[in-house]
């Protein structure tokens, strides 16, 4: 089905290390979602976007909500162990009849020793 | 505060066996969704329910069902299990099935191993 584009698909990066990823779509969305799953977990939910241009902060995350309503990003500042895991972008499309979400394929984070 | 609670955490079925997963919603959320997610891949839509009636249908196969009763928990039912059922299955509830605050909040999933 319907997929955003997320990438990186993973990361590999040093504590302390910033980290951004985003999401991109061929079409509008009317919110924007970012969550990370630990394995063997459910999803947790991260930061909700609702218009565009919004920028919105939750500790050391930072996610915004594209201009064009097509796209996302999301920064972590001072990467730690604990940041590990996969996050994944969801949006709902801009639809009267659909209100599904629709998921990137995730980016996996990785911490370097 | 409560979150979606899902049982069991696993569930182990041999091939052509069924099965049934729990799923209660975060108190006051009407709106329960099902995802099947796989090894390193995005949960997958199967079906969704807002005040006990079947909102939006995704992947689900027909050997599946499901039901939203009427203290809002959920049911999916899976019959003549294959081994590609296998699979992370979550369940996610919401305040309504639309607008733009209608986030959805996930269970902590059940594992199903098809042998």
């Amino acid at each position: 089905g319907q997929q955003l584009n997320q990438s990186p698909q993973s990361m590999f990066i040093q504590e302390g290390e910033d980290v951004s990823m985003n999401c991109t779509s061929s079409s509008i969305f009317n919110t924007w979602l970012w969550y990370k799953q630990d394995p063997g977990e459910g999803p947790v939910l991260l930061i909700a976007l609702y218009k565009a241009g919004e920028l919105t902060s939750n500790g050391r995350l930072t996610a915004q909500f594209g201009i064009t309503r097509k796209d996302s990003f999301l920064n972590i500042s001072a990467s730690i162990p604990s940041d590990v895991g996969i996050y994944f972008c969801a949006g709902q499309p801009r639809s009267d009849s659909n209100y599904q979400l629709i998921w990137g394929a995730g980016t996996k984070l990785i911490i370097k020793p | 505060a409560a979150g979606v609670i899902q049982s069991p955490r696993h569930l182990i079925k041999e091939k052509r066996e069924t099965a049934t997963l729990k799923c209660y919603p975060i108190p006051r959320h009407d709106t329960v969704y099902w995802y099947q997610q796989g090894p390193g891949q995005d949960p997958q839509f199967l079906i969704s329910f807002y005040e006990k009636m079947q909102s939006d249908k995704g992947s689900i196969p027909d050997r599946f069902s499901a039901q939203q009763f009427s203290d809002y928990h959920s049911e999916l039912n899976m019959s003549s299990l294959e081994l590609g059922d296998s699979a992370l299955y979550f369940c996610a509830s919401s305040l309504g099935p639309r607008g733009a605050k209608n986030i959805q909040y996930f269970g902590a999933g059940t594992r199903l191993s098809v042998l």
